[in-house]
């Protein structure tokens, strides 16, 4: 089976930078999605690492070491309509995304 | 136009009920799939559709029964419902089942089951 590890909560300041980890167990491991979900929302997808190494879009970037089986989402320069959750999923050679169980942010001003 | 569509938006109903989501996508998309979210937004895969042909079947139980009719339409029918299917479920889907594009999910609006 799958399972992943993520905090249940993050606090930041607006025009912080704030780090999401996310550690995972799986089995035909393909790659390492993110996504955002504001309350009362559907997830959206945001990113998305199959190598090692760092991928950015705009002020969010995602990073992933496969040897680790370790990733993490980086935001920046936040602003407070990145208050929401985020979800990290292993994507697997069975074609199945497996989703962590969300970390909350919380930007305050 | 909504890429990936719900209805119904809400559902409230009694236990014992059965009830039918329905879900559509206009990207012309190959795969589709259903996702459960508790309360505690836990978000986990129930079924996958690839070109109307079932590919993932999680451990649900067989009260709940996904139909495709087509590649663009999957649906979910739950008999005999139980307070614990009370939850958000999203259809999504994706250009292909594997390979490259298929990590790409986009969900649809949620569905809220309640029941009472």
């Amino acid at each position: 089976g799958q399972s992943l590890e993520q905090p249940s909560e993050v606090t930041a300041v607006e025009g912080a930078i704030v780090q999401i980890n996310c550690t995972y167990q799986t089995s035909g491991f393909y790659g390492l999605s993110w996504y955002q979900q504001h309350d009362g929302g559907a997830p959206t997808f945001l990113s998305y690492n199959a190598l090692d190494g760092l991928e950015e879009t705009g002020r969010f970037s995602s990073f992933l070491s496969r040897s680790d089986s370790y990733g993490y989402l980086l935001l920046q320069e936040l602003q407070m309509k990145d208050s929401a959750s985020y979800f990290c999923a292993v994507f697997t050679n069975a074609g199945k995304s497996t989703f962590g169980d969300g970390t909350t942010l919380t930007v305050k001003p | 136009d909504t890429a990936v569509s719900q209805t119904p938006k809400y559902l409230v109903t009694q236990m014992g009920n059965d009830k039918s989501i329905k879900c559509e996508q206009n990207l012309g998309h190959d795969t589709m799939y259903w996702y459960k979210q508790d309360s505690k937004k836990f978000l986990k895969i129930m079924f996958s559709y690839n070109n109307k042909e079932l590919i993932i079947n999680e451990t649900v139980p067989n009260r709940f029964s996904p139909k495709s009719p087509d590649k663009a339409h999957l649906n979910l029918h739950i008999n005999s419902l139980e307070l614990g299917d009370s939850a958000v479920y999203f259809c999504a889907s994706s250009p292909v089942a594997l390979g490259a594009g298929a990590n790409v999910l986009t969900f649809g609006a949620g569905s809220r089951l309640t029941v009472l």
